[in-house]
């Protein structure tokens, strides 16, 4: 079974550049998850998508925004970079769609660097 | 609205000794709530999880946690510290909304010495 794995493992960019990450869900998940983590910090919620489809979505402006595949893979794209946006960025896949509360298995992360 | 405390920022123990990492959460209905493990340059690896079921949670590496309902305390213990235990651990509650959430706390820093 393959777990989750993401890419690239770290970037760096400059303030409005734009960016995008990928993730490859865990063998049979089907819903995505990703997480902003600054550090020193708890993960924080950005959005979650099944079924290709963005459901629900933390405090977070526009410019992030996301896509999933139909092989449950996901991208994370975030436009003019800020400074603040310099994070290790997770995303987590589970089973069983947006409703039910299946435990996440999260990926090694990207880390992400803003000049 | 779901929050998570975790009580002490670092906790350093001896090799050997109890760990206890502290975790309360504020929920409006019953909650899911799990403990994650970050060890440095990685991502998340789930420890254990709570969902309504036996209140003492056994999870991996010898790490168990307890729902206390009347404390709203759900906190991580093991009995024994090694050193490959040294990282950052993160309570967290699955959100009550309609989609899978979890809202995480800020974090303990485990230090084991020998």
């Amino acid at each position: 079974e393959t777990g989750v794995t993401q890419s690239p493992t770290h970037l760096i960019k400059t303030r409005g550049q734009q960016v995008t990450l990928r993730c490859s869900s865990q063998s049979g998940h089907n819903t995505v998850s990703w997480y902003q983590q600054a550090l020193g910090q708890g993960p924080q919620f950005i959005f979650q998508y099944y079924r290709e489809e963005e459901n629900g979505r933390g405090n977070f402006p526009p410019r992030f925004s996301g896509l999933q595949f139909p092989n449950y893979s996901s991208e994370l794209n975030v436009n003019a970079l800020e400074l603040d946006d310099s994070a290790l960025y997770l995303c987590a896949s589970s089973s069983g769609g947006v409703w039910k509360k299946e435990t996440q298995y999260f990926g090694p992360g990207t880390r992400l660097l803003v000049l | 609205a779901q929050s998570v405390t975790q009580l002490g920022s670092h906790v350093s123990v001896s090799e050997g000794a109890l760990v206890l990492l502290r975790c309360n959460y504020s929920s409006s209905v019953p909650p899911y709530l799990f403990w994650y493990v970050q060890y440095p340059n990685q991502g998340l690896q789930l420890l254990l999880k709570y969902t309504s079921a036996a209140t003492l949670v056994k999870g991996i590496n010898g790490f168990e946690a307890e729902f206390k309902k009347s404390e709203t305390s759900f906190h991580l213990t093991k009995p024994s510290a090694h050193m490959s235990d040294a990282a950052e651990y993160f309570c967290a509650v699955s959100d009550a909304g309609g989609y899978n959430k979890l809202i995480f706390g800020a974090g303990t820093r485990l230090a084991v010495h020998p």
